[in-house]
C-alpha cells in the first residue's frame, strides 16, 4: 500500500517555542491531506484539511495561527504548532486520502512534549 | 450533530476465540467505512473497507459487514491472535467527493493468552 511518512516521531520543546511536524507522502501524490490531534484514550479529532497550493481548511475551534500548516508540494505538507505551550502536547498524526471512497493511509504519528 | 460512534470502549477476548467489535453510525447518507486498528503510540493501519452498495466484505481473518437498515457497521476478527491487541476505530466517508474521515470512539480489544 501507500506509504506516508511523518516526522519528527516525537519531540519535547519548552513554553513559547516553535516545532514543525513534516507528512510526506512517499509514492503517490496527495492534493489533500489531512491533520489530526489525539488524546490520550480518546479518538482522533480532525484538526484542519491541507490543500496543496492554496490554504488549509481548519476545523471549528482550531487556532489557524497557532497551527500553521504549510503544503506547498504533492507529496509534503507541514504543521508547525507556534508558542507551544503544556496544553497542546498531544500525539498529532497527519493523514493523506488516495482518492473518494478509498482508504487514507497515515503517518506515524508525533508525539509532542510541552515542558 | 451526526457521528459514528462505538458501543463498547473495551473488549477482551481469549486468544484463539473470534472478536466482533461493533459501530453505530447515524449518517445514513455515508457511502464509505474503514476499519482501522492503532497500536500504542502508532498511527492507524488499514483493515478493511466496505462500500454502501455491500453488506459483507471478507478480508484476511477480518470481515466486516455493513447493516445500512439499523445503520450498524461490526468488525469481526477470526482466531484472535496476541498481535491483535490494539484500539480498532470505524471511520466514516460522508458523501458528494468530500475525501474527509469521521472517526468513531474506538474499542479497545485485549487479547487474553
Amino acid at each position: 500500500g501507500a506509504v506516508v511518512s511523518q516526522h519528527p516521531s516525537w519531540v519535547i520543546c519548552k513554553s513559547g517555542t516553535s516545532v514543525k511536524i513534516e507528512c510526506r507522502s512517499l509514492d503517490f501524490q496527495a492534493t489533500t491531506m489531512f491533520w489530526y490531534r489525539q488524546f490520550p484514550k480518546q479518538s482522533l479529532m480532525l484538526m484542519a484539511t491541507s490543500n496543496e497550493g492554496s490554504k488549509a481548511t481548519y476545523e471549528q475551534g482550531v487556532e489557524k495561527d497557532k497551527f500553521l500548516i504549510n503544503h506547498a508540494s504533492l507529496t509534503l505538507s507541514t504543521l508547525t504548532v507556534t508558542s507551544a505551550h503544556p496544553e497542546d502536547s498531544s500525539f498529532y498524526i497527519c493523514s493523506a486520502p488516495t482518492g473518494y471512497m478509498t482508504e487514507a493511509f497515515f503517518g506515524q504519528g508525533t508525539r509532542l512534549t510541552v515542558v | 450533530g451526526e457521528s459514528v460512534g462505538l458501543h463498547l470502549p473495551t473488549l477482551s477476548v481469549q486468544e484463539g476465540d473470534n472478536s466482533i467489535i461493533n459501530c453505530a453510525y447515524s449518517n445514513s447518507a455515508s457511502d464509505y467505512f474503514i476499519w482501522y486498528k492503532q497500536e500504542s503510540g502508532k498511527g492507524p493501519q488499514f483493515i478493511i473497507d466496505i462500500r454502501s452498495n455491500m453488506d459483507k466484505r471478507q478480508g484476511q481473518r477480518v470481515t466486516v459487514l455493513l447493516n445500512k437498515t439499523v445503520k450498524h457497521l461490526s468488525l469481526q476478527i477470526a482466531a484472535t491472535q496476541p498481535g491483535d491487541s490494539a484500539v480498532y476505530f470505524c471511520a466514516e466517508n460522508p458523501p458528494f467527493g468530500n475525501e474527509k474521515l469521521t472517526f468513531g470512539t474506538g474499542t479497545r480489544l485485549t487479547i487474553i493468552p
